[in-house]
């Protein structure tokens, strides 16, 4: 069964680093998102991505953060300059379309900013 | 702004007892979406609800959308400890994006 691939699993970075976070959706989905979920707290959405635009974003995906679909296969989330507040769960999902469909999701990164 | 309010947010329960999860949400909509999360792991999609008076049932668990209400729930049914989990609802108003509710951790005790 396809899914979500994300990498890496985990990353380590120090205060002020940039990161690259990236994904690999299903295949034949079109739309993108990232969600993060900082420890024992809920799901937040970051952003959505269709047809190489952000579709929408919300209030947290500042101008430290950026997403791109830099080929046909991955779709990366960066953040420029990391604060100890980032350091959260990031996950990805995809779905085919938006609206009567469900996302899924990718097994996540784990990020932690020290 | 939408929220997405679910109670509880800790059920213990008993094996064998059966108990609902309440989510409310405070904007129209007829999309509504069920995950589980087990601890350190991702989401894990359960139900999609994407009409007035839907039900749909997968083992112990059954979940309903009543869109007038901005009610859904997720029924358990003779719990068995395999569900511990955190159940999230979650609710797609805008058609690009999912808004969560706090997650129901539930313990199923022997």
């Amino acid at each position: 069964e396809p899914e979500v691939t994300q990498t890496p699993s985990h990353q380590v970075t120090q205060m002020g680093q940039e990161v690259i976070l990236r994904c690999v959706p299903i295949s034949n989905h079109l739309y993108f998102y990232w969600y993060r979920q900082i420890l024992g707290q809920k799901v937040e959405f970051l952003v959505s991505f269709y047809n190489n635009e952000i579709s929408e974003k919300s209030e947290i995906f500042d101008d430290q953060f950026s997403v791109e679909r830099p080929d046909g296969s991955n779709f990366t989330l960066k953040i420029r300059s990391t604060k100890l507040e980032d350091s959260a769960m990031y996950f990805c999902a995809s779905s085919p379309a938006p609206a009567f469909y469900e996302q899924y999701f990718g097994p996540g990164t784990r990020l932690t900013v020290t | 702004e939408l929220k997405v309010e679910q109670n509880p947010l800790f059920l213990s329960m008993q094996e064998g007892k059966n108990y609902t999860i309440y989510c409310n949400y405070s904007t129209t909509s007829d999309r509504l979406y069920w995950y589980r999360q087990d601890p350190g792991k991702s989401l894990e999609s359960l139900f999609v609800l994407l009409s007035n008076g839907a039900v749909k049932q997968e083992g112990r668990l059954m979940a309903s959308l009543d869109t007038k209400a901005r009610l859904s729930t997720l029924h358990i049914t003779a719990a068995v400890h395999d569900l511990s989990a955190t159940y999230f609802c979650a609710v797609d108003a805008s058609g690009s994006r999912l808004t969560f509710g706090e997650g129901t951790q539930l313990t199923v005790n022997p």
